[in-house]
């Protein structure tokens, strides 16, 4: 059973533009969101992380926003960059189940210059 | 720091075969977690370890896998015997875990794993 979700396993995007990333869960107990880059070859990489207490945290060009009555949170990327091209993840946890990360299938995002 | 450290990058055995993958965590981390990618299901949660006690292995397929943390700074995940259902890239990842602190996972580089 999928806890979280990415229901689009690709994205492409012009350089420049914005590239908005979704992600959405079931479980309402999760109070603590992230998102992981992922490179070929790589291991993942954290990048943003926001609170249950938030609704919208950022850092430089990335943004996360997080809809609690949705279940849904998003990652919008300004300006979209050609090394921004990678997997991204989106992981979930919850304090109360021992704070594992739960994490969706990934979205490969493309940045074409 | 060096990182979580993974070891091999890649494993290429034959079904039947016993594969050990190994990771050492970042020193002054007290959780790790063992993850597998696959297309379908992403970064599925085999089993986690805090302060090197198993905490969760709900995750873990079958019998056939096993993991170990017999101190802080090193673990294993074996599968034996292995088939080729479970080739896939293998991750450790490792945290720090605190009350009231929201904990981050840094990530190996991961084991390619192709059981033939």
């Amino acid at each position: 059973d999928q806890q979280v979700k990415q229901n689009s396993p690709s994205l492409s995007v012009q350089e420049g533009r914005i590239s908005i990333l979704n992600c959405d869960y079931t479980n309402s107990m999760f109070d603590y969101f992230l998102w992981y880059k992922k490179y070929p070859a790589e291991g993942p990489t954290f990048l943003i992380s926001i609170s249950s207490i938030k609704d919208k945290n950022e850092d430089g060009r990335f943004t996360v926003f997080l809809n609690k009555s949705a279940k849904h949170l998003s990652l919008h990327i300004v300006p979209s960059q050609p090394g921004d091209s990678a997997v991204y993840f989106c992981a979930a946890s919850a304090e109360n189940r021992g704070n594992q990360f739960y994490f969706g299938t990934g979205t490969s995002l493309t940045v074409i210059p | 720091d060096a990182g979580v450290i993974q070891s091999p990058r890649h494993e290429v055995t034959e079904m039947g075969q016993e594969v050990t993958l190994r990771c050492k965590p970042i020193s002054g981390h007290n959780s790790l977690f063992w993850y597998r990618q696959t297309m379908m299901r992403g970064l599925e949660l085999l089993i986690y370890f805090n302060n090197n006690v198993p905490i969760d292995d709900s995750g873990m397929p079958e019998d056939r896998f096993s993991a170990k943390m017999p101190n802080a700074s090193f673990s294993t995940l074996k599968i034996q015997p292995s088939e080729p259902r479970d080739s896939a890239v293998y991750f450790c990842a490792s945290g720090a875990r605190g009350a009231g602190t929201n904990e981050k996972l840094f990530f190996g580089s991961g084991t390619q794993l192709s059981v033939l």
